[in-house]
């Protein structure tokens, strides 16, 4: 069925180090592609998304790229802060079957100082 | 910024008991969603909501869960009666818009454990 991977945490960096998040999804269809962060004691809050292939989505700093071919959609950062510690949750709808989140397991990221 | 609440943040209750999760969706959304995170598993669809119906539930949506709009605020998941394997976080959100593009505002969980 549809679903979303994503690698295993906890990822632990240090401040300024380059930050990548793996996410591969199998759908039947052609999903749109989310990234939701959430921060201690709060709800998830969406990152960014892409809608089609090769759409990069990008915000505070973070990017993914959707990419058809490999069934992929990395999260990016060139160089992390502190603040960025929390869990990243991958994602998906199916376009043309509602518009359920289906996520993936998420991945706990602490950076250090 | 608007933002979505729920209450309880933490519920213990047991076995075979109802509970009932509440949620105050941001004001102006029209579409309305219940998720849930078993401990170390991942984020799970139970329901959507519209216009007073469910538009879309998934198969973990039994006859032992029900939700409901009061009034015109409150959003609410009701477990009847409550098995230990309901013990998680749900998670309640809404959207302005039923599409599939559009962003889904989270509110913070409620921590469910069933004893």
């Amino acid at each position: 069925g549809d679903s979303v991977t994503q690698m295993e945490g906890p990822v632990t960096l240090s401040e300024e180090a380059f930050l990548t998040i793996n996410c591969t999804y199998t759908a039947t269809g052609y999903p749109s592609l989310f990234w939701y962060v959430q921060y201690p004691g709060e709800g998830l809050q969406l990152l960014l998304k892409a809608t089609k292939a090769d759409d990069k989505g990008s915000n505070k700093g973070f990017e993914a790229t959707y990419r058809k071919e490999t069934t992929s959609f990395h999260l990016e950062k060139g160089s992390v802060q502190v603040s960025d510690s929390a869990v990243y949750f991958c994602a998906l709808t199916l376009n043309q079957a509602g518009t359920a989140l289906i996520f993936g397991k998420g991945t706990t990221l602490s950076v250090s100082s | 910024e608007p933002e979505v609440t729920q209450t309880p943040s933490h519920q213990v209750t047991q076995m075979g008991q109802e509970v009932i999760l509440r949620c105050v969706p941001i004001s102006n959304h029209l579409y309305f969603y219940w998720y849930r995170q078993i401990l170390g598993q991942k984020v799970e669809f139970l329901v959507s909501f519209y216009n007073n119906e469910i538009s879309e539930k998934s198969e973990i949506f039994d006859d032992q869960f029900s939700v409901e709009r009061p009034d015109g605020s409150n959003f609410t998941l009701k477990i009847r009666s409550t098995k230990l394997e309901d013990s998680a976080m749900y998670f309640c959100a809404s959207t302005t818009s039923g599409g599939a593009i559009e962003t889904q505002y989270f509110g913070p969980g409620t921590r469910l454990l069933v004893l």
